[in-house]
């Protein structure tokens, strides 16, 4: 129940197109949906996050999709750019549950956007 | 302003020894938190750390333990090293580890266990 998936492991996208990265979680006390960036040799640094509360959060070509009965979120990526060739997490976590500071992390998303 | 430092970058130790790991939080930061990170099973949460208290734990074995100091730095130890210990080793720190606060990593300690 403290698990979330995330799909695909990889993805590999032209300059320009719009990869999507799906996450789902079942434990309905998560209440907070950070989005992560990973490079080669660097720890992951935020990217985007949204609170259930908000079906959709826009931050320059980072959109986050919610959708809270289906129990899922989604990270799209538009007007892709080799420069956003990286590895993507999706993680969640819980002010409610006394969970501070653990986040629950996706398996990752490698992206790779080809010029 | 500094972001969170992670000392060593790179270690090297033999199965059966220990190791002990640090992180100093960027200024002002009370929580720390420890992730493993594998390419199997991804980014793992190892435990939390604010004000000198362990918060929350993950699910590790006692091998794995941490401590936090009074100006919020924060080691963590591993004993008995196994092979299957060799990982990214990340630490987070936040202004109070309420799950809305954002996380900022060091850029981690990378453990190989030979």
């Amino acid at each position: 129940q403290q698990q979330v998936k995330q799909s695909p492991q990889s993805l590999i996208v032209q300059k320009g197109g719009i990869p999507i990265i799906n996450c789902a979680y079942e434990n309905t006390a998560f209440d907070y949906f950070p989005w992560y960036q990973q490079f080669p040799g660097k720890g992951p640094a935020l990217l985007i996050a949204i609170r259930p509360d908000v079906s959709e959060k826009k931050e320059g070509r980072f959109t986050i999709s919610f959708n809270k009965s289906a129990k899922q979120f989604s990270l799209h990526i538009m007007d892709s750019q080799p420069g956003d060739s990286a590895t993507y997490f999706c993680a969640a976590s819980s002010v409610s549950y006394n969970q501070g500071g653990k986040l629950i992390f996706g398996q990752g998303t490698e992206l790779s956007v080809k010029p | 302003k500094a972001g969170v430092t992670q000392t060593p970058r790179y270690l090297i130790k033999t199965r059966g020894q220990q190791v002990t790991l640090s992180c100093s939080p960027i200024s002002g930061h009370r929580s720390v938190s420890w992730y493993q990170q594998t390419p199997g099973q991804g980014l793992q949460f190892l435990f939390e750390y604010f004000s000198e208290t362990q918060r929350n734990k993950g699910n590790f074995p006692g091998r794995f333990s941490g401590r936090q100091f009074s100006n919020s730095r924060s080691e963590m130890n591993v004993s008995t090293l196994e092979l299957g210990d060799s990982a990214l080793y990340l630490c987070a720190s936040s202004l109070a580890g309420r799950g809305r606060d954002e996380a900022f990593f060091g850029q981690g300690t990378r453990l190989t266990v030979v």
